[in-house]
């Protein structure tokens, strides 16, 4: 299973971009990233995948490397809402999803 | 995406007791699945459930503490059993989208006692 490495933590001023980094170097040529959210004390929360093409959504863009192997979600004007743990995760055989750490992403006034 | 809603929110449960978990979806859905989240830790995935078959478990999770039902494509159970307070966790029901994303229920909060 491809595994990732996300920064523990990470600021961000209100109104910025955040910038959130993924390491996936073990990443297969047929996985998918996904990118999720949990805010406090609430399920986690959807936000976009992507295989090798960049890609956006309402919430946020995916931008992947040429070679796979590390991806960047970008939250293009942070606000206060978006202080949150968010989850990069490679889909699994059997559509397991495996959950680290996550980076805990503070936006801050 | 899918609305789910699960029931109860919260509870706090006497040791040796067990609770069941409802997970109720908006759409009729194939694969849902379920976790569980420990205090500070992060989400663990205890099991799949598919319509009209048993549930697959994780290592680690066995169907006599944690039985699943899956009657319909629309809805499902978890029973926590015989509990004891190491399973103090909030456990969450997903559902499997047409991109393989996953989309989450609230979450049931259960403190045993």
């Amino acid at each position: 299973d491809a595994k990732t490495t996300q920064p523990p933590s990470m600021d961000c001023a209100e109104g910025r971009a955040a910038n959130l980094p993924c390491n996936h170097s073990t990443i297969s040529g047929n996985e998918y990233v996904y990118w999720y959210r949990q805010i406090h004390s609430q399920g986690p929360q959807y936000i976009i995948h992507g295989l090798k093409n960049n890609e956006t959504n309402e919430m946020a863009s995916l931008i992947i490397t040429e070679d796979r192997k590390s991806s960047t979600l970008i939250l293009p004007h942070a606000t206060l809402r978006d202080t949150a743990v968010y989850y990069c995760i490679v889909r699994v055989e059997g559509n397991k999803l495996v959950f680290g750490a996550g980076t805990i992403l503070r936006v801050k006034s | 995406s899918a609305v789910i809603s699960q029931k109860p929110s919260r509870d706090i449960c006497q040791r040796g007791t067990s609770l069941t978990i409802q997970c109720q979806v908006d759409s009729q859905v194939t694969m849902m699945f379920w976790y569980r989240q420990q205090p500070g830790q992060s989400l663990t995935l205890i099991a799949t459930a598919n319509q009209g078959s048993e549930a697959t478990y994780e290592s680690g999770f066995v169907i006599d503490k944690f039985p699943i039902s899956r009657p319909n494509l629309t809805f499902s159970t978890l029973t926590v059993s015989n509990m004891s307070p190491e399973d103090s966790s909030i456990y969450l029901c997903s559902v499997q989208g047409s991109h393989y994303e996953q989309y989450f229920g609230p979450g049931t909060r259960l403190t045993v006692t």
